[in-house]
This record gives structure tokens, C-alpha cells and sequence, in this order.
């Protein structure tokens, strides 16, 4: 199975600065029909996962642009312009080029 | 409005069955793949079994292969995912999710829970 390695694991930031996370999968997601399969996701406390960016950098409807997601092949990055509080959640990386399915272990984003 | 509504989450034991559902509306569902994935309490995010919007394709993760199958009725708008031969690690709240690929899981429901134990 792919494995997919995010970091850092808790992210404390403060308000109104930016944040970053990492996700690391072992094998490029590069598919064969030439799509990158790679999705961010974001839980708040209590609440289902909701897709935030599929295909490494597309952001979802409704999603607020101070999110953007960007890399390629085996490395890509989750960035928030300017943290909100609304932000707070845990965060996943997810790649769906190869079988099965798999996840990131979740970084936990808090208000420093 | 897009609606997924989870169903059939229950206390079994072990080596129990349970079938969930997931309920669509507000889409047209046989243009889209639907896929299970389940969180354990506290713990992160497992992808469970995927399901081609004609029925014709389904996936599973090795975890569940051979005692899970997922199934889809497009006239009824619904999955289903049958559990056999539950086990503990089992236990989680098991979420499905739509995509335009199986891959996609664009739009989640809020998930049901199975707790498999004694």
C-alpha cells in the first residue's frame, strides 16, 4: 500500500499567520491517464472530513482561497494564507492513484 | 441540496453481521461512485470499499476483503455496505462519501457507528 507521511503532526499557529503542511507518499501519484490523485481534507471537532483541494491544487466550491494546495509526484503542501479560527480541525492528505485508498495520519492544526 | 444519510450502525459482537446504507439525495446517483471509509474513536482516517456508479466495479481495502461487500441499488438512490464476521478493529464510524471517481469522496454523510464487542 502507498503509504502517505504528513508533518508535522500538530501544528500550533497563531492568528492571522500562515500555515503549512506537508504530505509525503512513497511512490509518485502521478496515474497513468496523467491526473495527480491527491486530496486534502479537513474534520473540525465533531464534524465529517470535508474535501478541501482534489487533484493536488483544485480548490472545492465554497472553499475560502486562503487555502491552496500545490507539489507534485511524491511531495505536496497544504497551505493556509492567514489562519482563522474557524481553520481549527485536523487536516488529511489523501491519494486515490493507487489501490487501495489511502490516508495521511492527520495533522492537527490549533490557535497558538 | 446533496444529502448522504448513513444507516444501520449498531452494537454486534464479534463474528456478527450488520449491513449499513447510505441514503443519497439531491444528485443524480448513478453518475456517481460512492466509497465507505470508517474512523475508529480517535484515530484517523481508513478507507473501507468503492463502488463504480453502475454497480459494475467495486474495490476493497485487504482489511475487509473477502467480509465486507458493498453493493448499490441506483433505483433506490442507495449503497449498502455488508459486514460479516465483524471483529473488534472493526469498531469505527463508518462514513460513505460521493465522488465523480471512486477516488473523488467530494461530499461526505455524517456517519453511523458500529461497535463491534462482547
Amino acid at each position: 500500500d502507498v503509504v502517505m507521511t504528513q508533518s508535522p503532526l500538530s501544528l500550533p499557529v497563531t492568528l492571522g499567520q500562515p500555515a503549512s503542511i506537508s504530505c509525503r507518499s512513497n511512490v509518485s501519484l502521478v496515474h497513468s491517464d496523467g491526473n495527480t490523485y491527491l486530496n486534502w481534507f479537513q474534520q473540525r471537532p465533531g464534524q465529517s472530513p470535508r474535501r478541501l483541494i482534489y487533484k493536488v491544487s483544485n480548490r472545492d466550491s465554497g472553499v475560502p482561497d486562503r487555502f491552496s494546495g500545490s507539489g507534485s509526484g511524491t511531495d505536496f503542501t497544504l497551505k493556509i494564507s492567514k489562519l482563522e479560527a474557524e481553520d481549527v480541525g485536523i487536516y488529511y492528505c489523501m491519494q486515490g492513484t493507487h489501490w487501495p485508498i489511502t490516508f495521511g495520519q492527520g495533522t492537527r492544526l490549533e490557535i497558538k | 441540496e446533496v444529502q448522504l444519510l448513513e444507516s444501520g450502525g449498531d452494537l454486534v459482537q464479534p463474528g456478527g453481521s450488520l449491513r449499513l446504507s447510505c441514503a443519497a439525495s439531491g444528485f443524480t446517483f448513478s453518475n456517481y461512485a460512492i466509497s465507505w471509509v470508517r474512523q475508529a474513536p480517535g484515530r484517523g482516517l481508513e478507507w473501507v470499499s468503492g463502488i463504480s456508479g453502475s454497480g459494475t466495479t467495486t474495490y476493497y481495502a485487504d482489511s475487509v476483503r473477502g467480509r465486507f461487500t458493498i453493493s448499490r441499488d441506483n433505483s433506490k438512490s442507495t449503497v449498502y455496505l455488508q459486514m460479516n464476521s465483524l471483529r473488534a478493529e472493526d469498531t469505527a464510524t463508518y462514513y460513505c462519501a460521493k465522488g465523480e471517481y471512486v477516488a473523488g469522496t467530494s461530499y461526505w454523510g455524517r456517519g453511523t457507528l458500529v461497535t463491534v464487542s462482547s
